[in-house]
């Protein structure tokens, strides 16, 4: 079984609804994170958890919100999507010892219409 | 602020050759610089990481360069396969607790 599961693998949502994305680990690391990724833009961390207690924002985190609601599990979601949230979406894992290796998820496609 | 810069074009090579991608970064002190590997419309996988007083790491067909004073690392895979065909990304990291900042990537083609 996959380390790092993200569930679903694709939606297509229409704007203005809420839509959420689940991310669950067997890894047992603390750090988890999410990103986007656009084409030519690459990854950008949207938001970043150190333990259920720490959540952090990243460098793109307007118009998304996050939940920890265990040390597997870390949720994002679009209050209202729109559009220009049409991209590939990761979880990751990291190793909290110094390197921060990342472990992904193997993504989401949400389309907005 | 912060900048990574990889080769944005495509770069080809001959099934046998040696690959080299090429990562430099500006305004960053990382105390890690990783690489890792993605395939179309899947997550990265980590490939190798190297540390900031290391000069050279190798894994199997892989080998990453690291020159701090020329703020560039290079990856080389050597005896190319198509399998290697992928895009490849370099991740740098100060090593404090705020994850990981990643370049665009480089898409690598194996040619048979």
């Amino acid at each position: 079984d996959a380390d790092v599961t993200q569930t679903p693998r694709n939606r297509i949502t229409k704007t203005g609804k809420r839509i959420m994305l689940e991310c669950s680990q067997t890894k047992g690391h603390d750090r988890m994170y999410w990103y986007r990724q656009d084409p030519g833009l690459g990854l950008q961390l949207i938001y970043y958890s150190f333990d259920v207690k720490d959540i952090n924002k990243g460098e793109i985190s307007d118009g998304y919100s996050v939940s920890r609601q265990a040390q597997a599990k870390f949720s994002l979601s679009l209050e209202s999507a729109i559009p220009n949230q049409t991209a590939l979406y990761f979880c990751a894992t990291s190793d909290p010892q110094g390197a921060d290796t990342q472990y992904f998820g193997p993504g989401t496609r949400l389309t907005v219409l | 602020s912060q900048k990574i810069e990889q080769n944005s074009e495509a770069l080809n090579i001959q099934e046998g050759k040696t690959a080299t991608l090429t990562c430099n970064y500006t305004n960053y002190s990382p105390a890690y610089l990783q690489w890792y590997r993605q395939d179309p419309g899947r997550g990265p996988v980590f490939l190798l990481l190297i540390r900031e007083n290391e000069k050279e790491k190798r894994k199997e067909r892989l080998k990453v360069t690291f020159d701090t004073t020329l703020k560039q690392s290079l990856f080389h895979i050597t005896a190319s396969q198509p399998a290697d065909s992928a895009t490849y990304l370099c991740a740098l990291s100060g090593g404090g607790a705020d994850g990981l900042t990643f370049g665009k990537g480089t898409h690598l083609i194996i040619q048979p």
